[in-house]
């Protein structure tokens, strides 16, 4: 069984640009949910995707967007960075909360972004 | 007022000291609660989960929640220098399943 895959490890960027980070999930979980961990701070929810479609968001504008693939592996993007979207961007899978399931997700080891 | 607070630390302690990390949440339809074990630079992983009132024992790891007095606790036996990492609170919501965490306690275990 492997874990929660996450790409890439650290990233440069420049204001304004853009960026996409990527995740596959843990074999069986169709749930994939987004964090954002600014240094010192506990992660807050960006977004959620179950069966491709987004199905919970966080405090984050619309520049945050992402996509859910048919084998459970998703993206993350954000438009027009910004210096304080310096951060650990983490992707955590699950099984839906339901039928028997603890609802427990597992991280991967985070995309660290820092944009200048 | 935050939904879930944590006190940031750092919590410093000599090895084979016995470690009380703590947590408070405001919401009471909160029903499951998490702690999470973060050393630097890493993802979180998952340590203890548990879904209602009373203790968890895991290893050296017992998970302590109170929902009358909306306060849960993480506490560690003999702890060793590994030990040393954040530890971070977290409570599930459900509807969806997002994850409220705390800010993390950072825990230094001295040899």
């Amino acid at each position: 069984e492997t874990g929660v895959t996450q790409s890439p490890t650290h990233l440069i960027k420049t204001r304004g640009q853009q960026v996409t980070l990527r995740c596959s999930s843990q074999s069986g979980h169709n749930t994939v949910s987004w964090y954002q961990q600014a240094l010192g701070q506990g992660p807050q929810f960006i977004f959620q995707y179950y069966r491709e479609e987004e199905n919970g968001r966080g405090n984050f504008p619309p520049r945050f967007s992402g996509l859910q693939f048919p084998n459970y592996s998703s993206e993350l993007n954000v438009n027009a960075l910004e210096l304080d979207d310096s951060a650990l961007y983490l992707c955590a899978s699950s099984l839906p909360l339901a039928g028997g399931n603890t609802g427990e997700l597992f991280f991967g080891e985070g995309s660290r972004l820092t944009v200048l | 007022q935050k939904e879930v607070e944590q006190d940031p630390g750092p919590l410093s302690v000599p090895e084979g000291a016995i470690v009380s990390l703590n947590c408070t949440y405001s919401n009471s339809a909160f029903q499951y609660f998490m702690w999470y074990r973060q050393y630097s630079r890493k993802g979180p992983e998952l340590l203890m989960y548990t879904y209602s009132s009373g203790n968890k024992e895991d290893g050296r790891f017992t998970a302590q929640v109170d929902k009358s007095s909306k306060y849960i606790s993480l506490f560690i036996r003999d702890s060793q220098p590994s030990d040393s990492a954040t530890y971070l609170c977290a409570i599930l919501t459900t509807g969806f399943q997002k994850l409220v965490f705390g800010t993390g306690t950072r825990l230094l275990v001295s040899p």
